[in-house]
């Protein structure tokens, strides 16, 4: 399957602080890339999507002042958690779809990043 | 609206008996189905999938899944289950119409006992 590479796997950051989280295609062009939040035993939650070169579409409840995401290329999007709370804290995983070799591909998943905020 | 349910929060198993988890669904159209599993601070790793065709549907790791559409359930089997099986399962869909995200259940932990 196709690779999606997210960094950091797992970072902490004082409250008040920024930060950045990358996710990354590395053979495929990712057109659309899903930005998804998991709490401790809970199933995933779908924060985000964004389409390369357009303004992500965010789901009902998630600031999108907080939650900055940018997809400016076809193998690159991030999510920056501006000004972090310990509220924030929680695993964040990417999930990216487009085109390999001319034909679509599903959705492949990042690796996750835990994000503490003390 | 799509949406996914898997009723069971937990399902133990002894290790070399068949198991199940169990998933069923619910899309307006025709569904993509998909099941995916995760190992602790890790992301998700696909299983497998249904699109069209067969019913019957085999992945990876000898699990597969079949696909029924009167009952709309899509469960994961194994034959025979391994210790190293253990994780937590996540059944998805989405319907096949557009660049939609996937919809996940709410996750079941499978634990299989040596």
């Amino acid at each position: 399957g196709a690779v999606v590479s997210q960094h950091p796997s797992w970072v902490i950051c004082k409250s008040g602080t920024s930060v950045k989280i990358e996710c990354r295609s590395l053979d495929f062009q990712a057109t659309t890339m899903f930005w998804y939040r998991q709490f401790p035993k809970q199933s995933l939650m779908l924060m985000a999507t964004s389409n390369e070169g357009s303004k992500a579409t965010y789901e009902q409840g998630v600031e999108k002042d907080k939650f900055l995401i940018n997809h400016a290329s076809l193998t690159l999007s991030t999510l920056t958690v501006t000004s972090a709370h310990p509220e924030d804290s929680s695993f964040y995983i990417c999930s990216a779809r487009g085109y390999r070799a001319g034909r679509n591909t599903e959705a492949f998943f990042g690796q996750g990043t835990r994000l503490t905020v003390v | 609206a799509q949406s996914v349910a898997q009723p069971e929060d937990q399902v133990n198993v002894a290790e070399g008996n068949p198991l199940t988890v169990k998933c069923t669904y619910s899309v307006s159209g025709n569904p993509y189905l998909f099941w995916y599993v995760q190992y602790p601070n890790r992301g998700l790793q696909f299983l497998l999938k249904y699109i069209t065709g067969d019913n019957l549907v085999k992945g990876s790791y000898g699990f597969e899944a079949e696909f029924n559409k009167s009952q709309t359930s899509f469960h994961l089997k194994k034959p025979s289950a391994l210790v190293s099986d253990s994780a937590l399962y996540f059944c998805a869909v989405r319907d096949t119409s557009g660049n939609t995200p996937l919809v996940f259940g709410k996750g079941t932990r499978l634990s299989v006992i040596a």
